[in-house]
This record gives structure tokens, C-alpha cells and sequence, in this order.
């Protein structure tokens, strides 16, 4: 079965500086691979995701991350942080055969500044 | 477009009661799919439903929860008899196809408290 990894419950960075948020990933197969951001009270909000293809994805908001088959990561970063980032960040996969869409913990991230 | 709806956005139950969430996808998607949210924690997967079918319940608890996404209306989460640990945020999704690259898009959720 699929399963997420966010290894880090909580981020902290300074404005303008550059954010990575971490993900790792297990599948079976070619993994389908997602990033949403949750505000406070709020639903998901899709941000990006990786089907195939170029290895680095851009998204929403400035928001970039970064598949690498090897590492089994699909890292969320972003060149230059903004307060207004400050959420709780989700990875998210799903394997082949419509199987159903696999959540991280979150990784909640807090920009200062 | 508007996107997807789920009322009520917050519920409160006591013990023994029914809650019945409700979730109207976005515009011309026909896959809902409702997960469950305990505070700190990620998303967990409950249900897929297609117009009038359950595709995958097997992140449904065996007993008090069931699902429906009728021809007409809503798609709805019925939930039995609650219990204090029913206490979450409930969120469904939607997308247009059934494909696994295929993005689902979500609502704001239910916050549902049990007295």
C-alpha cells in the first residue's frame, strides 16, 4: 500500500528567504504525486502535482517542487518566502488503478518577518 | 464556477444523534469523495462514490457511517448514533474523471463536535 512521509511537523523560515517543505513517498508503482495547502478553517487548496514527465513542477503562488525517483522525494519549495505562506502544507499520492489519494501528517509552515 | 459545497460548516451533535453532511461537486465532476480530518493530522480516506454507485468504502467505518450520491441532489454522509470520537472535520472532494493523475478539488469542510 502507498504511504506518505512529511518528516517535519513544523517549519519555520524568514521572510524572503527560500522554503523547502519535505515528502517522501513508498508505491508499488509510478507514483502520482500532489501538493495542497490547508489555511486555518479552510478546505485544501490544490497547489501542484507530478504525473510524468520534466522532474521539476510549478505551481500555484510561486510554489515549485522537485520529483526525484531515487530519493523517493517530491520536496515543495519556494524561492522566496512570503508571510501570507504561513499554512499547513499536505503531500499527497496515489498509485495506479484509481486507488484512493494518500495523505502526509502536514507540515505546518510559519514564515516570520 | 463556483467550486465545491459542503453545508452545514459546522455541526454540533450529542451523543445518539444523526449528523448528515451534505456536499455538491464543482460543475460537471461526477466523483465525490468524502475524507475525515482529527485535529493535527493529515486526511484520511473514507469513501468514492459515483452518481448513484459506491466505487471504494474501505476507509468507512463497519458500522454507523454510510454514504450516498443519488441522481438528484447532493452526495451525503450519514453518520449514526454519534460518538464523541466522531468529533472531526469531515471534507469532501471532487474531480471530473476517474483517473488517478486526475487533481481533486476540495471543500471547505464540516466541522462536526459531538457533545
Amino acid at each position: 500500500a502507498q504511504s506518505v512521509a512529511q518528516p517535519e511537523d513544523q517549519v519555520n523560515v524568514a521572510e524572503g528567504n527560500p522554503l523547502t517543505v519535505k515528502c517522501t513517498y513508498s508505491v508499488s508503482g509510478n507514483p502520482y504525486l500532489f501538493w495542497y495547502v490547508q489555511y486555518p478553517n479552510r478546505g485544501l487548496q490544490f497547489l501542484l502535482k507530478y504525473i510524468t514527465g520534466d522532474n521539476l513542477v510549478k505551481g500555484s503562488y510561486g510554489f515549485e517542487a522537485e520529483f526525484n525517483k531515487s530519493q523517493t522525494s517530491f520536496h515543495l519549495k519556494k524561492p522566496s518566502a512570503l508571510v501570507s505562506d504561513s499554512a499547513l502544507y499536505f503531500c499527497a499520492v496515489r498509485d495506479i488503478g484509481n486507488t484512493p489519494l494518500v495523505f502526509g501528517k502536514g507540515t505546518r509552515l510559519s514564515v516570520i518577518a | 464556477n463556483a467550486g465545491v459545497m459542503q453545508n452545514p460548516r459546522h455541526l454540533v451533535r450529542r451523543r445518539g444523534q444523526e449528523a448528515r453532511l451534505r456536499c455538491s461537486p464543482m460543475k460537471g465532476h461526477s466523483h465525490v469523495y468524502w475524507y475525515r480530518q482529527l485535529p493535527e493530522e493529515g486526511l484520511k480516506f473514507m469513501v468514492y462514490l459515483q452518481k448513484e454507485n459506491i466505487i471504494d468504502e474501505s476507509g468507512m467505518p463497519k458500522e454507523r457511517f454510510s454514504a450516498e450520491f443519488p441522481k438528484e441532489g447532493p452526495s451525503i454522509l450519514r453518520i449514526q448514533q454519534v460518538v464523541r470520537g466522531d468529533s472531526a472535520a469531515y471534507f469532501c472532494a471532487s474531480s471530473p474523471l476517474a483517473a488517478s493523475t486526475d487533481t481533486q478539488y476540495f471543500g471547505p469542510g464540516t466541522r462536526l463536535t459531538v457533545l
